[in-house]
């Protein structure tokens, strides 16, 4: 079975500075994706950003891009230039390539952003 | 457009009692998928529903049950409730059960079982 590990429960950033989020996997997998998800006190799991297991290159979305490491089984999570928005409970998440297949979650990382 | 709707958003029940969720998925969506959120931790999965049936389970007892009806709503019953299914449930729609994306989630209904 597949496992998801965030190591840090919670992290504080300056507003406009850089943070980064860890997170390692357990899989045997060669086809999976990976996602990181924003679930703010509104309580809506938000999709942060995507990257597919196949592909090489970092996804990045405006503030935020990842550090995919497939042979370390490691995707971290960039926040750039940080906002009072970005404030949150962050999940990484793991989903197989196979049809059918449900996310497995990592247990979150609460984010404070300093003003 | 509306997204995932999910009723109640709060609700309090005693034990074992039995108890009915909803949910709405987005407008184009056919599957639905449930998650179990305890207090502090990430999401777990319990079920998945495409064309009504149930397609795949997680490791949750038989005490909890879903049905999904023709216009591709959903819903989730717990029986014999206990302490422990206290959390927030949270539905997920999709187009299909495609791996990648296009997963859409609710704000979730807030269980208390006191």
């Amino acid at each position: 079975a597949q496992t998801v590990t965030q190591s840090q429960p919670e992290m504080s950033v300056q507003e406009a500075e850089t943070v980064t989020l860890s997170c390692t996997y357990d899989t045997s997998e060669s086809d999976y994706y990976l996602f990181w998800y924003k679930q703010p006190p509104s309580r809506q799991m938000i999709l942060v950003i995507r990257q597919e297991a196949y592909k090489q290159q970092n996804a990045t979305e405006n503030r935020f891009s990842v550090n995919f490491q497939k042979a370390a089984k490691s995707f971290s999570l960039k926040i750039s230039d940080s906002q009072l928005g970005d404030a949150a409970m962050y999940f990484c998440a793991y989903r197989s390539g196979n049809y059918g297949q449900n996310f497995v979650f990592g247990p979150g990382t609460r984010l404070s952003v300093l003003p | 457009d509306a997204g995932v709707t999910q009723s109640p958003t709060h609700l309090i029940k005693t034990r074992g009692q039995q108890v009915t969720l909803r949910c709405s998925p987005k407008s184009g969506h056919d599957t639905v998928s449930w998650y179990q959120q305890a207090l502090g931790q990430g999401p777990q999965f319990i079920f998945q529903y495409y064309e009504e049936e149930e397609r795949q389970r997680g490791n949750f007892p038989d005490r909890f049950s879903g049905h999904q009806f023709p216009n591709y709503s959903s819903e989730l019953n717990v029986n014999a409730l206990l302490l422990g299914d206290s959390a927030l449930y949270l539905c997920a729609s999709s187009l299909g059960a495609g791996p990648g994306y296009g997963y859409t989630f609710g704000s979730g209904t807030r269980l208390t079982v006191v």
